[in-house]
């Protein structure tokens, strides 16, 4: 099966502009989490969406950021205006349920980098 | 806060078994234990898991102590491509029962020829 696809694997903004970063996740996983490392830190969890509804949205860092999942099946995350602090890799993660027993499989993540 | 604590690195020779320890003594009963790696900047891969149970899959074997306060990861012939960052995590439920991954700092480990 295909494994969870994130688009772009890098981007370069300019602070105040918006970026979009979509992930897809494996075909039949209706949980979908975000996660972002910045440089130095530790991995960190965003939010988790259930099919289409927001889970678990207490790793969002500000308002800047807007996580969607219409349909339940891809989701996208906007940060709208980016900041330079914003700049990391996020990752995006699906598994088939949340239960202990359903392994996360993460994508290669978006490198985002804001100057 | 991460649940967990291990070493922050480990070198093990080319072809050797590699241990990797991890503590999680505030770990609940029915909190899984997960093991992921991080391979240069790749996102993280998932080896193993468990509960109670020692656990072996095609990658690793999970030994978990009777009392589930610690837990060893065994890769059990290293290779050059198995030097990473290995994150030992519990995965947390809490009131939303999000089951999301709290990652620590993890254990680098360094393959050596």
């Amino acid at each position: 099966e295909a494994g969870v696809t994130q688009f772009p694997s890098h981007s370069v903004i300019e602070k105040g502009q918006t970026v979009t970063l979509r992930c897809d996740p494996i075909s039949g996983h209706d949980n979908l989490y975000w996660y972002r490392r910045v440089m130095g830190k530790e991995i960190k969890f965003l939010l988790h969406f259930v099919k289409e509804s927001k889970q678990d949205e207490s790793g969002m860092p500000n308002n800047r950021f807007l996580a969607e999942r219409t349909g339940g099946t891809y989701s996208t995350l906007k940060v709208q205006p980016a900041e330079l602090e914003d700049s990391g890799v996020y990752f995006c993660a699906s598994s088939r349920g949340p239960g202990g027993n359903s392994p996360l499989h993460f994508g290669n993540g978006t490198r985002l980098t804001v100057t | 806060d991460a649940k967990t604590t291990q070493p922050p690195s480990m070198d093990c020779a080319e072809g050797r078994a590699a241990n990797l320890p991890c503590n999680h003594s505030t770990i609940s009963g029915n909190e899984y234990v997960y093991w992921y790696r991080q391979i240069h900047s790749q996102g993280p891969q998932y080896i193993i898991h468990g509960l109670k149970n020692n656990e072996t899959n095609e990658m690793a074997s999970l030994i978990i102590t009777e009392d589930r306060k610690s837990s060893t990861l065994i890769l059990p012939h290293a290779t050059l491509r198995d030097t990473a960052v290995y994150y030992c995590i519990v995965r947390v439920f809490g009131s939303s029962n999000t089951g999301k991954l709290i990652f620590g700092q993890g254990t680098t480990l360094q393959v050596k020829p």
